[in-house]
């Protein structure tokens, strides 16, 4: 079975700094899927970026960028010029390919953004 | 557009109710996800339903019977809950599955108490 750790439960950042939120996770699939969610206190989860395991390339979008390493299994998020509005919770998740799509979640991280 | 929408957004129900949460989505996708959420926790995988058939149900009590009258909407109908299950449930839908297709957008959620 696949497994998500993300290893820091609470992390700050100060407004316009960069962050970055740690993910590993296990499995012996080859084919897969990573993703990163963010929950605001207003509680919907929305994606922030996606990463297919074939690609080499990392996924950025806007201020959010990931560092995919296949090989150590890690998948770590970066957030540059923090806002206030990130402050969220944010979750790693894995996909296996041809699983039904079913997401499996890490703990989560929650990050506060200080003014 | 990327709307789920789930109603209600509060339920308080008896043990011995019978009670439903709606979920819907207008944007042809045709895999429908429930979650089950606690506080402070990650979503857990209840059910997925893939062109309007079951195709995963995770060992979830009978006390949870889920329904998926159209591609656009999926009901989740309660009853005889208990305490435990009081928590926040998630919607969510997909294109379908697989590359390309497989990113779950989430609704708000139906923050439900079980007395």
């Amino acid at each position: 079975a696949q497994t998500v750790t993300q290893s820091q439960p609470e992390m700050s950042v100060q407004e316009a700094e960069t962050v970055t939120l740690s993910c590993t996770y296990d499995t012996s699939e080859n084919n897969y899927y990573l993703f990163w969610y963010k929950q605001p206190p207003s509680r919907q989860m929305i994606l922030v970026i996606r990463q297919e395991a074939y690609k080499q390339q990392n996924a950025t979008e806007n201020r959010f960028s990931v560092n995919f390493q296949k090989a150590a299994k890690s998948f770590s998020l970066k957030i540059s010029d923090s806002q206030l509005g990130d402050t969220a919770m944010y979750f790693c998740a894995f996909m296996k390919h041809e699983s039904g799509n079913k997401l499996v979640f890490g703990a989560g991280t929650i990050l506060r953004v200080k003014s | 557009d990327t709307e789920v929408t789930q109603t209600p957004k509060h339920l308080v129900m008896g043990m011995t109710n019978k009670k439903s949460l709606k979920c819907e989505q207008h944007m042809g996708h045709r895999a429908m996800y429930w979650y089950k959420q606690k506080a402070k926790k990650p979503p857990e995988l209840m059910f997925v339903y893939s062109y309007e058939k079951l195709s995963i149900n995770e060992s979830v009590p009978s006390r949870f019977s889920p329904e998926c009258p159209n591609s656009s909407l999926l009901n989740l109908h309660l009853h005889a809950l208990q305490p435990e299950d009081s928590a926040l449930y998630l919607c969510a839908s997909s294109q379908g599955q697989g590359a390309r297709k497989n990113i779950q957008y989430f609704g708000a959620g139906t923050r439900l108490s079980v007395l």
